[in-house]
């Protein structure tokens, strides 16, 4: 079982680029979510989806743009990429139902210089 | 404002004794509780939860309590073995109750500890 595949695990970008961090599921979800962890943090929602076509902000969207435009795939976008923005981003899964745990992938190490 | 809080940065526990950990929580929307475990360069992995109906719940080693009126959970682990050697996030969301899909709006997460299992 896939799971949640994030890629690339590892990026280095100079301020103002911009890239898309990619994240697929296989097990169907309706629920995706992108959440950023920091050192001595714990990991903090930046958007979140519960379907295809629907997307919404979480706690930190700023710099951020997502789209769905099927179940399998939830990119998110840094637009102009800043320092501030150096971390490690996860995706994460959930199935629409009660209680469902979320399912999380490995990670995107993503540095800005 | 942090809703919901570890403590304890790290906790040390020998081999077999019982690990506790502990979390709090300010938002009382809260519905539904997580504990993750995480290994470096990994993601979090869900090791159990607890819906806000119940104040126990269990899974082989792993305990969960709710303390709903001091808004208080806390993970048990009964024996503590190297291989629990990890961080935990404590995480809540408010339930999705609507069928329209609106108010999944993710979880709240703590900012972890860091449990070390001593030989």
């Amino acid at each position: 079982n896939a799971g949640v595949t994030q890629t690339p695990k590892f990026q280095v970008l100079k301020t103002g680029q911009s890239m898309t961090l990619q994240c697929a599921q296989d097990m169907n979800h309706e629920y995706m979510s992108w959440y950023r962890q920091d050192p001595g943090m714990g990991l903090r929602l930046i958007h979140y989806s519960v379907g295809a076509g629907i997307t919404d902000q979480g706690e930190v969207p700023n710099g951020y743009n997502v789209s769905r435009s099927t179940t399998e795939d939830f990119p998110l976008r840094l637009l102009s990429a800043a320092p501030s923005q150096t971390s490690v981003y996860f995706c994460a899964s959930s199935a629409r139902r009660d209680n469902q745990p979320q399912h999380f992938g490995d990670g995107t190490r993503l540095s800005i210089l | 404002d942090q809703q919901v809080k570890q403590n304890s940065p790290s906790l040390s526990v020998q081999e077999g004794r019982i690990s506790i950990l502990n979390c709090d929580y300010t938002n009382s929307m809260f519905d539904y509780f997580l504990w993750y475990k995480k290994y470096p360069a990994e993601g979090p992995t869900f090791l159990i939860s607890i819906s806000s109906i119940k104040d126990k719940n269990e899974d082989g080693r792993f305990t969960v309590f709710l303390n709903k009126s001091a808004k208080h959970l806390s993970l048990h682990i009964v024996p503590s073995q190297p291989g629990d050697s990890a961080v935990y996030f404590c995480a809540a969301r408010v339930e999705d109750r609507s069928d329209s899909g609106g108010g999944a709006d993710g979880l709240t997460f703590g900012k972890g500890t860091h449990l070390i299992i001593q030989p």
